[in-house]
């Protein structure tokens, strides 16, 4: 099967520009988490939907938009992007019946 | 305090010997705890996950929960140069499926 997929694999952008990040889960996966990496951390919880419900939101500001399609697939969008934005943007899907995530190759945004 | 911790590394080991990677955490309310290996410059890979006090293996790993010390730990026989990476340590509480990581740990073996 294949695994999770994300697009577009790098971006470069300027500050107050939007930006659309989008992620396909494993097939029979119907939820879909995002996470945001900046270099030397963990990942940090943006937002978590379920059959196109948010179920959870991080401590990111309301520049930082998500949703969910009937096909299980999502797109996390930043607005009025800023420099300390720029971060490795990763999805993780899982079955909503077991608590194991994986994660897709990630999306690398520079904002500049 | 943190929420999970980890000692940032590097932690460097022989080819062949045992790593041995530590994480506390400090909600104990927290019910699952999952092990990702991170290589320089790709997304984070599952290896391991536990839900229940005592050791669970897989091949070469090892995962070890004790929840009253709020502890989890990877241990990995026979290291491998391939190997090195950053191990991270993740928890969820309860039916939240979000997951909280420490910082990572950043294992090296030489050959």
């Amino acid at each position: 099967d294949a695994g999770v997929t994300q697009s577009p694999t790098h971006l470069i952008k300027t500050r107050g520009q939007q930006v659309t990040l989008r992620c396909s889960p494993i097939s029979g996966h119907k939820s879909v988490s995002w996470y945001q990496q900046v270099l030397g951390q963990g990942p940090q919880f943006i937002f978590q939907y379920y059959e196109k419900e948010e179920r959870g939101r991080g401590n990111f500001p309301d520049r930082f938009s998500a949703r969910q399609f009937p096909n299980y697939s999502s797109e996390l969008n930043v607005n009025a992007l800023l420099l300390g934005d720029s971060a490795l943007y990763l999805c993780a899907s899982f079955r909503d019946t077991t608590y194991e995530q994986y994660f897709g190759p990630g999306t690398r945004l520079t904002v500049t | 305090q943190k929420e999970v911790e980890q000692n940032s590394g590097p932690l460097s080991v022989p080819e062949g010997a045992i790593a041995s990677l530590n994480c506390t955490y400090s909600d104990r309310g927290s019910q699952s705890f999952f092990w990702y290996r991170q290589y320089s410059g790709k997304s984070p890979e599952l290896i391991m996950f536990i839900y229940s006090n005592g050791d669970k293996e897989d091949g070469r790993f090892t995962a070890q929960l004790n929840k009253a010390s709020q502890y989890v730990s990877l241990l990995i026989r026979d290291s491998q140069p391939s190997d090195s990476a950053t191990y991270l340590c993740a928890v969820t509480r309860g039916s939240n499926y979000k997951l909280t990581f420490g910082k990572g740990t950043l294992l090296t073996v030489n050959p």
